[in-house]
């Protein structure tokens, strides 16, 4: 079982839809988790970090952290066309810097 | 204040050969993670380097070795390619060794190894 569990998509939503993207983890002892963006042929982009439980939100986005089924959410609100991109989450221990990814979801908003 | 940057942006490498990638951090950082990317798979952790050494390693083998200067800025080496490092090398930098450790990204270096 991997780690970090993300379902690969692709995602296909209109303009405006929330946007519910998900992950698993396995790792009860995993304390951050972590949105990255990545365009094509680009560096991800980190978003918001998350640590232990409970709800972050930044503008049009909100993450939330479910320990008890260890599931991790990522919702766009109004998405846009420019929100098309990869989007990876990872976690990483409360010692050490070292982050795992999923796979990565992706996501095509269309106009 | 510029980001992450990295060197090359693409290289093409015979297999066999030996291959430096380059890192400067984000100013003010002083933590270096690298990172493989294969197509369509997220980034994998090959080791991270602070205060000039190797503070934590992943699953890679000996032929990944990497470097840390006292500018902070780092190095990647792999010897003897291999078909199977092609990949998008990513380098990470984030400050310091306590958490919520974020990690900002460069634009990756693309290797194609033939």
């Amino acid at each position: 079982q991997k780690e970090v569990e993300q379902d690969p998509g692709p995602l296909s939503v209109p303009e405006g839809a929330i946007v519910s993207l998900n992950c698993t983890y396995s790792n009860s002892a995993f304390q951050y988790f972590m949105w990255y963006r990545q365009y094509s042929r680009k560096g991800p982009e980190l978003l918001m970090y998350t640590y232990s439980s409970g709800n972050k939100e930044d503008g049009r986005f909100t993450a939330q952290v479910d320990k008890s089924s260890k599931y991790i959410s990522l919702f766009i609100r109004d998405s846009q066309p420019s929100d098309s991109a990869t989007y990876l989450c990872a976690r990483s221990m409360e010692y050490g810097n070292k982050l795992v990814f999923g796979a990565g979801t992706i996501l095509r908003v269309k106009s | 204040d510029a980001g992450v940057t990295q060197s090359p942006t693409h290289l093409i490498k015979t297999r066999g050969q030996q291959v430096t990638l380059r890192c400067s951090p984000k100013s003010g950082h002083d933590t270096v993670s690298w990172y493989q990317q294969a197509l369509g798979q997220g980034p994998q952790f090959i080791f991270q380097y602070y205060e000039e050494e190797e503070r934590q390693r992943g699953n890679f083998p000996d032929r990944f070795s990497g470097h840390q200067f006292p500018n902070y800025s780092s190095e990647l080496n792999v010897n003897a390619l291999l078909l199977g490092d092609s990949a998008l090398y990513l380098c990470a930098s984030s400050w310091g060794q306590e958490p919520p450790y974020e990690q900002y990204f460069g634009p990756g270096t693309r290797l194609t190894v033939t």
